[in-house]
């Protein structure tokens, strides 16, 4: 079955800076890249997502890249405010209907003021 | 549009009883899926239902199990509980459908204690 391996498992910035967080993934089959961001006492937030035939995909202060030939997709957050702090976990899974999330184990991103 | 829904938010039962927890999907949309959240197992798929069918399902033993109804509800349901079930138990929904991937969104979870 799928793995998903998510780097790091925390991650603490200085407002203002950037932030990335990567993942790797072992289903060649996979091609969809979810990642959320949840916070205390809440349920997963989509914030953004990439399909396996677009490399890169930007919404704000939001980026993900995906390099299918090495399995691997990152997070990019510019710009980081106070409001950004939570874990934040990755995901992939196959098309085809299938909605079975293989979720990586999360990244705590504290945003230091 | 209102969001995921999940009733009750907390439980508290003891081992060997069973659980019933319930989920309503965002106006329209078909799918539901269960998802079990710990410390150390993290986010994992229970499974996945799509006009009342079960159309996928994770490593789980068969004492959890669940349902969906024709207004798209699901309920989960685990019987003989253990200590080791207790966690947040998160239901997600999306549109569903064949031929693609469908952007799930995620209720507040039902958070589940057994003493």
């Amino acid at each position: 079955g799928e793995n998903v391996e998510q780097h790091p498992s925390t991650l603490s910035v200085q407002e203002g800076d950037s932030a990335v967080i990567k993942c790797t993934y072992s289903d060649s089959a996979s091609n969809y890249f979810p990642w959320y961001k949840q916070e205390l006492g809440k349920g997963p937030q989509l914030i953004i997502d990439i399909r396996s035939n677009v490399g890169e995909k930007k919404d704000q202060r939001i980026a993900v890249t995906l390099n299918k030939t090495a399995k691997h997709f990152s997070l990019h957050i510019t710009e980081t405010q106070p409001e950004d702090s939570a874990v934040y976990f990755c995901a992939a899974s196959r098309d085809f209907g299938n909605e079975k999330l293989t979720f990586g184990t999360g990244t705590r991103l504290t945003i230091i003021p | 549009k209102a969001g995921v829904t999940q009733t009750p938010r907390y439980l508290i039962k003891t081992r060997g009883q069973q659980v019933t927890l319930s989920c309503s999907p965002i106006s329209g949309h078909r799918s539901v899926s269960w998802y079990q959240q710990t410390p150390g197992q993290g986010l994992q798929f229970l499974f996945e239902y799509f006009s009342e069918t079960q159309r996928n399902k994770g490593n789980f033993p068969g004492r959890f199990s669940g349902r969906q109804f024709s207004n798209s509800r699901s309920e989960m349901n685990v019987s003989t509980l253990e200590l080791g079930d207790s966690a947040l138990y998160l239901c997600a929904s999306s549109l569903g459908g064949s031929g693609g991937s469908y952007e799930q969104y995620f209720g507040p979870g039902t958070r589940l204690t057994v003493t």
